[in-house]
């Protein structure tokens, strides 16, 4: 079985470029999260999605930053119009349900560079 | 918010020590949770734990819910090499909920 898989690993943007990042949740998995690290800190939680829903974007910055989980294909979390404050490494998180035992297993992260 | 203490921020043991780490919050959680996390990788779960009081191992890993509901602790026996990195607690207010992380213990072991 494949776990949850993030691409791009690394990703360069210049200030003032569009970042995309991308997530695929464990294969039968519907509810995906997104963390953000800094450097030598914990993580972060952003948004939390439901295919075709946020349930919960309290910790999405409201401006420039956006998700989404379609019907079909992965989870995008997109960064419009990047800052240097942006740099960062952004895990996704997918888990199967609600029930109190369905953790969250996380992806490798991707770490974004804004130049 | 909620907020997480975890300490130590760092160790540095020799092989074949113990290792303790905790983690305290302001507020209750009804789930702990203790992750491992190396050198440009995600976070791999260790322990999950769900009533207060639970004490649970994996392995050389042991870790307790307070009863109190608002801290945790990880034992690592026996340490070896490839304990190598950081752990980090996170709590979770109910299920399918965001997780709360604390800052990390970064663990090391000489050999």
């Amino acid at each position: 079985n494949a776990g949850v898989m993030q691409n791009p690993r690394h990703l360069v943007r210049r200030r003032g470029q569009e970042a995309r990042l991308r997530c695929s949740p464990v294969k039968g998995h519907s509810h995906v999260y997104w963390y953000r690290q800094l450097p030598e800190e914990g993580l972060k939680f952003m948004v939390y999605l439901q295919k075709e829903n946020i349930i919960d974007e309290s910790g999405m910055p409201k401006e420039r930053f956006s998700a989404e989980f379609p019907k079909e294909g992965p989870s995008i979390l997109r960064i419009q119009q990047v800052v240097r404050g942006d740099s960062a490494a952004y895990f996704c998180a997918s888990s199967p349900g609600l029930l109190s035992y369905n953790e969250q297993f996380f992806g490798p992260g991707t770490r974004l560079t804004v130049l | 918010g909620q907020q997480l203490n975890q300490s130590p921020q760092s160790m540095f043991i020799q092989e074949g020590e113990d290792v303790s780490m905790n983690c305290t919050s302001s507020s209750i959680f009804n789930t702990w949770l203790w992750y491992k996390q190396e050198p440009g990788e995600g976070p791999v779960l260790l322990i999950a734990l769900y009533k207060a009081g639970e004490l649970t191992s994996n392995g050389r890993l042991t870790a307790q819910f307070g009863i109190t509901r608002k801290d945790s602790f990880l034992n690592i026996s026996a340490s070896i090499p490839s304990d190598v990195g950081i752990y980090f607690c996170a709590g979770r207010e109910t299920s399918g909920s965001r997780l709360t992380f604390g800052e990390g213990t970064q663990l090391t072991v000489n050999p």
